[in-house]
């Protein structure tokens, strides 16, 4: 079946602007991540939404960062007045519930330029 | 808090090396732990896993054992190909999450 898919792959702003990246989990997946990937800092953990349950914030950088997932399936990651420290590659991934085993499936990701 | 300590790299061996890649973590609770892989131009895809101590995971010829008692999970593959030129991450669970270290790049050359 279908991975995860997330759009666009490649995204350039200007500092300033608003943007907003989205991810298709794989279908029946009903935990979904978000992560940042950025040189010299490795992957960091930004937000988590499990089922309907209200979602884990407590990795977002900042308060122009936020987050929401529309029917349990497609989640859309916001991200207001950039800055240039944002540019890094967003990184989303799903897995069947959340929990400690459960294997975290990553979609290719988008790659933000903030100019 | 949580967190995952993996050694820097790059890391450059010749095909057929032994290749070993250490990773600690903080020992907060019974985590599971991972290690993850990001081949050139894709994206991150597991490679294996251990849920409790002493636990062995294994794949494509890579191994780790969760070793409690040094809070470890290193990697180890006895005979590298150039196929297995990569990024490598370790990751343990926390609060539903994952929290990775910050990768090594591994470099084989024929």
């Amino acid at each position: 079946g279908a991975g995860v898919s997330q759009s666009p792959s490649n995204k350039v702003t200007e500092k300033g602007k608003d943007v907003e990246l989205r991810c298709d989990p794989i279908s029946g997946h009903t935990a979904l991540y978000w992560y940042r990937q950025s040189l010299g800092q490795g992957l960091e953990f930004l937000i988590y939404f499990q089922g309907n349950s209200a979602p884990d914030k407590s990795g977002l950088p900042s308060d122009r960062f936020s987050a929401e997932r529309t029917g349990g399936s497609v989640s859309t990651l916001t991200i207001q007045r950039t800055q240039q420290e944002d540019s890094a590659v967003y990184l989303c991934a799903s897995s069947l519930v959340q929990g400690r085993e459960n294997e975290q499936f990553f979609g290719p990701g988008t790659r933000l330029t903030v100019l | 808090g949580d967190s995952v300590t993996q050694m820097e790299g790059p890391v450059t061996l010749s095909e057929e090396a032994f290749l070993t890649i250490n990773c600690t973590y903080t020992a907060t609770g019974y985590p599971s732990l991972f290690w993850y892989v990001q081949y050139p131009g894709e994206g991150l895809q597991l490679l294996l896993k251990a849920t409790k101590a002493d636990d062995k995971g294994s794949n494509k010829g890579f191994e780790a054992t969760y070793r409690k008692e040094t809070t470890s999970f290193h990697l180890e593959k006895g005979s590298v190909q150039v196929s297995d030129s990569a990024v490598y991450f370790c990751a343990r669970g926390s609060q539903g999450n994952l929290i990775f270290g910050k990768g090594t790049k591994l470099s084989v050359k024929p």
